[in-house]
């Protein structure tokens, strides 16, 4: 069966420092994979996603970045945080078809 | 482009009634539709999805969900909540093309003895 694993599950980082969060997927091979925000009461809004290695897309413009390194891992980093960075960020995984797409635990990042 | 509307930001209910949480979503093509279930400080999980043929899809707990076409809608159905249900609820839509899902603005149901 496929996991998905995230880390660190909880942040704390003060504004202007870098950030690195890692997603990673067991269990099957080239997923798509995504990385998403949610606020503090807000709804889901989707950052980056990529179809395979190398190969990324963003959907919102802001001061992070993702890369994907190897086929069943995902980065998302920053070189300096912004208070509006806190949230908690999601990663995910889908194939091709269906089209459901399957969660990690998340990371609640907080920015001081 | 779609569009997915939750009606209820916040549905308070007491535990064994029946709760319905509604979904409405826009799209010019046809779609496959999602709820997800948040709890606490965790990730996303599937509770149902529709992909084709029966239009009423039931969740292993209880759920189900019936999509309307003529509607545009998707609502979620439980007929005796407990209170474990309570959490955030997100209904999805995909036209399929791209596998972006889009999010509606998520439901917290609250689950009161």
């Amino acid at each position: 069966s496929q996991t998905i694993h995230q880390w660190p599950a909880t942040l704390v980082q003060p504004v202007g420092s870098p950030l690195s969060l890692e997603c990673t997927v067991e269990g099957t091979s080239n997923p798509n994979l995504y990385w998403y925000r949610q606020a503090a009461g807000r709804g889901l809004q989707l950052l980056f996603y990529s179809v395979g290695i190398g190969q990324i897309s963003s959907e919102v413009p802001q001061n992070l970045s993702a890369s994907r390194p190897q086929d069943r891992q995902f980065i998302l980093s920053s070189k300096k945080l912004l208070l509006s960075d806190s949230g908690f960020y999601l990663c995910a995984w889908s194939y091709s078809a269906p089209y459901e797409q399957y969660f990690g635990p998340g990371t609640r990042l907080t920015v001081t | 482009a779609q569009s997915v509307t939750q009606l209820d930001s916040q549905v308070p209910v007491f535990e064994e009634a029946p709760v319905e949480l509604r979904c409405n979503y826009s799209s010019s093509v046809s779609v496959y539709l999602f709820w997800y279930v948040q709890y606490p400080n965790q990730g996303l999980q599937l509770l149902l999805k529709y992909l084709s043929g029966s239009t009423l899809v039931e969740s292993i707990n209880g759920f189900e969900a019936e999509f309307n076409k003529s509607q545009t809608s998707f609502h979620l159905r439980k007929p005796s909540v407990h209170i474990s249900d309570t959490a955030e609820y997100f209904c999805a839509v995909t036209p399929g093309r791209g596998n972006m899902l889009t999010f509606g603005g998520g439901t917290r149901l609250m689950v009161k003895p």
